[in-house]
């Protein structure tokens, strides 16, 4: 069964840091990794997908990165700010039932 | 732009009682999904969709059910509620017929309490 950990459980940065979230996975067979943004008592916001074939993808400040053969991805967040802050999940889909998802990093970006 | 429609937003539930969570996508995705998410969990697949008529299970159905009579409904049904059933659920949906490759979108959750 595929595994996906976010580490670390929680972080917090003083606000224009850049900074880097990691996620893990197991197996490298899949179809396609998302990175999602969950605000306290919120649904999840898509931030980023990245396809099997790429590589990264950017959207603003965003930039997550797909090693597929390691099994990791990164989620780049360039000059942090504080409505940043809430709780970032990676999710790895291997199939149409089969979508893992990590506990997620509590990112806290302070004033 | 609606999106992802959940209904409704908070449930309190006594032990042995039925209820139905709806969720509507206005985005016309054939994929529409059910999660849990509890503490230290993270999301958990229910139930899924492919499309009008197509159900499968995911990883936790036990004590739930689904049906999609149409492309834009996808209801879960609490057939007789425990507590271990307390928790956040999540529908999503997501574009493409068999949902590998679509981005998924969320509603904004049904918090339900079982009592």
């Amino acid at each position: 069964k595929q595994e996906v950990t976010q580490i670390p459980a929680a972080l917090s940065v003083p606000e224009g840091e850049n900074l880097v979230l990691n996620c893990s996975f197991t197996d490298s067979a899949i179809y396609n990794l998302q990175w999602f943004r969950q605000d306290p008592g919120k649904g999840l916001t898509s931030l980023l997908l990245i396809q099997s074939s790429q590589r990264e993808q950017t959207s603003g400040r965003l930039n997550a990165s797909l090693d597929k053969s390691s099994g990791r991805s990164t989620l780049y967040i360039a000059a942090s700010q504080p409505g940043d802050s809430a709780t970032y999940l990676c999710a790895v889909r291997t199939g149409a039932n089969n979508l893992f998802f990590g506990t997620g990093t509590r990112l806290t970006v302070i004033p | 732009n609606a999106g992802v429609t959940q209904t409704p937003k908070f449930q309190v539930l006594k032990t042995g009682q039925s209820m139905t969570l709806q969720c509507a996508q206005d985005m016309n995705h054939e994929y529409m999904s059910w999660y849990r998410q509890d503490p230290g969990m993270g999301l958990r697949l229910i139930h899924y969709s492919v499309g009008a008529g197509i159900t499968d299970q995911g990883e936790v159905p036990n004590g739930y059910n689904v049906s999609r009579s149409t492309t834009e409904d996808f209801p879960l049904r609490l057939l007789s509620a425990a507590p271990s059933q307390t928790s956040v659920y999540f529908c999503a949906s997501s574009p493409g017929a068999g949902g590998q490759t679509g981005e998924l979108f969320f509603g904004e959750g049904s918090r339900l309490t079982v009592l």
